[in-house]
């Protein structure tokens, strides 16, 4: 079965700082991998997204994510943090034609806060 | 192009009550899936339409059943309400799922509050 764990439920950074949110799946072959973020009372925006054809992934806001299978990670970046990025953050993994695995399977999410 | 819409956005039952919620997936898109979002579990895969047909379905109780019509707008129902229903019901649509990696998009989500 596929799982994500996602490292710290709460990262609080300072308005400029580097944002890191860790992910690591667990899969037998090599998913297809998101980063989602939820912003208070909305629904789920897709940041990035990484189905085999690069392993350095950049999504929208500035945000980017590696997929190293060596260490089945996932993690999310952002050089300079901005007010705006505080928000809630979802990793997915999903199958791919070998599993047949259609739903996403979600971490249980970070919440990210912004220091002025 | 419009987003997935989800109609009602919060809406209040008493346990015991059934629920219809709604969603309208994007222009095109075939596939339509269901979320259930709560504090304690997270977010949780429900069931997926393509085409009309369920897909896909989550480890849930057979109180919770959905369906798509021809047009792809799609609905859940939710019978015999329990408190721990309580929750944001996400719908989301894609052109043919998320098999193929394929980006699928959120609605804003029902806000179910069971009392």
């Amino acid at each position: 079965a596929q799982s994500v764990t996602q490292l710290g439920s709460h990262v609080s950074v300072s308005e400029g700082a580097l944002v890191l949110l860790r992910c690591n799946y667990s899969s037998s072959v090599p998913p297809y991998l998101f980063w989602y973020v939820q912003y208070p009372n909305q629904g789920l925006q897709l940041l990035l997204k990484y189905t085999s054809a690069a392993t350095l992934v950049k999504g929208i806001n500035g945000f980017e994510a590696e997929f190293k299978k060596s260490e089945t990670s996932f993690h999310l970046t952002k050089p300079s943090a901005h007010m705006s990025d505080a928000a809630e953050y979802f990793c997915a993994v999903s199958g791919n034609r070998d599993t047949g695995r259609r739903a996403l399977t979600f971490g249980s999410g970070t919440r990210l806060q912004v220091q002025p | 192009k419009a987003g997935v819409t989800q109609t009602p956005r919060y809406l209040i039952k008493t346990r015991g009550q059934q629920v219809t919620l709604s969603c309208s997936p994007i222009s095109g898109h075939r596939s339509v899936s269901w979320y259930q979002q709560t504090p304690g579990q997270g977010l949780q895969f429900l069931f997926e339409y393509f085409s009309e047909t369920q897909r896909n379905k989550g480890n849930f109780p057979g109180r919770f059943s959905g369906r798509q019509f021809s047009n792809s707008r799609s609905e859940m129902n939710v019978s015999t309400l329990e408190l721990g229903d309580s929750a944001l019901y996400l719908c989301a649509s894609s052109p043919i799922g998320t098999v193929s990696g394929n980006t699928i998009y959120f609605g804003e989500g029902s806000w179910l509050t069971v009392v």
